[in-house]
């Protein structure tokens, strides 16, 4: 697609429930990252997938967190038995190889409430 | 860890004046960007530096690799530019944020 797509947009969801983001990233870009922004506060890293190499996921808060990339397709990012502090707008961004001019293209995000 | 300060963290002018972010980090770094954040929350990327100065319309962006220090300036604001400004920096492994710098243009 021409962007980073991320479902849902909204999600509302009650404490202890496990939620799953995706991330559609543009298509050929081998770089995809997690990020979070919780409210008031600035953008926190995640997790990042690069190509089918190992991803580094020294950005997760908790073993709640997980993420898994399908090669360079979708990602999906799991909250297992969400808390109220997990509350947040969780971004996804892509970009090209390495060593290439591109920049980050940013997904518009999942508003993420634990209730 | 890189740290990454922004200046100034808020920001009122008035339409048409000249406005300058500036963003300092304290380790070496590959590239530099600059992202805009809306209102609404989406996020567009602005500029990617690694060395000079770039031009995008009334914006333009400089970066100082030895002195690890960046500049984000525009030209004959707008009140379309009120949003929140941020700087961001690292590489293909993921970036590093600043606190933004949340810029108001009154009319």
């Amino acid at each position: 697609g021409a962007g980073v797509s991320q479902s849902p947009s909204n999600k509302v969801t009650e404490k202890g429930k496990d939620v799953e983001l995706r991330c559609d990233p543009i298509s050929g870009h081998t770089a995809l990252y997690w990020y979070r922004q919780r409210l008031g506060q600035g953008l926190e890293f995640l997790i990042y997938f690069q190509g089918n190499s190992a991803p580094d996921k020294s950005g997760l808060p908790s073993d709640r967190f997980s993420a898994e990339r399908t090669g360079e397709s979708v990602s999906t990012l799991t909250i297992q038995r969400t808390q109220q502090e997990d509350s947040a707008v969780y971004l996804c961004a892509s970009s090209g190889n390495v060593g290439t001019d591109n920049g980050y293209t940013f997904g518009s995000g999942t508003r993420l409430t634990v209730v | 860890k890189n740290e990454v300060e922004q200046s100034p963290q808020n920001l009122t002018a008035q339409e048409g004046e000249f406005i300058t972010i500036n963003c300092s980090y304290s380790v070496g770094i590959s590239a530099l960007h600059w992202l805009q954040q809306h209102p609404g929350g989406g996020i567009v990327s602005l500029f990617m530096l690694s060395s000079g100065k770039k031009k995008h319309g009334r914006l333009i962006a400089t970066i100082n690799i030895q002195e690890k220090h960046s500049s984000l300036h525009i030209t004959a604001s707008h009140p379309r530019d009120s949003a929140v400004y941020i700087c961001a920096v690292g590489g293909a492994d993921g970036l590093t944020f600043g606190k933004g710098t949340h810029l108001i243009i009154q009319p």
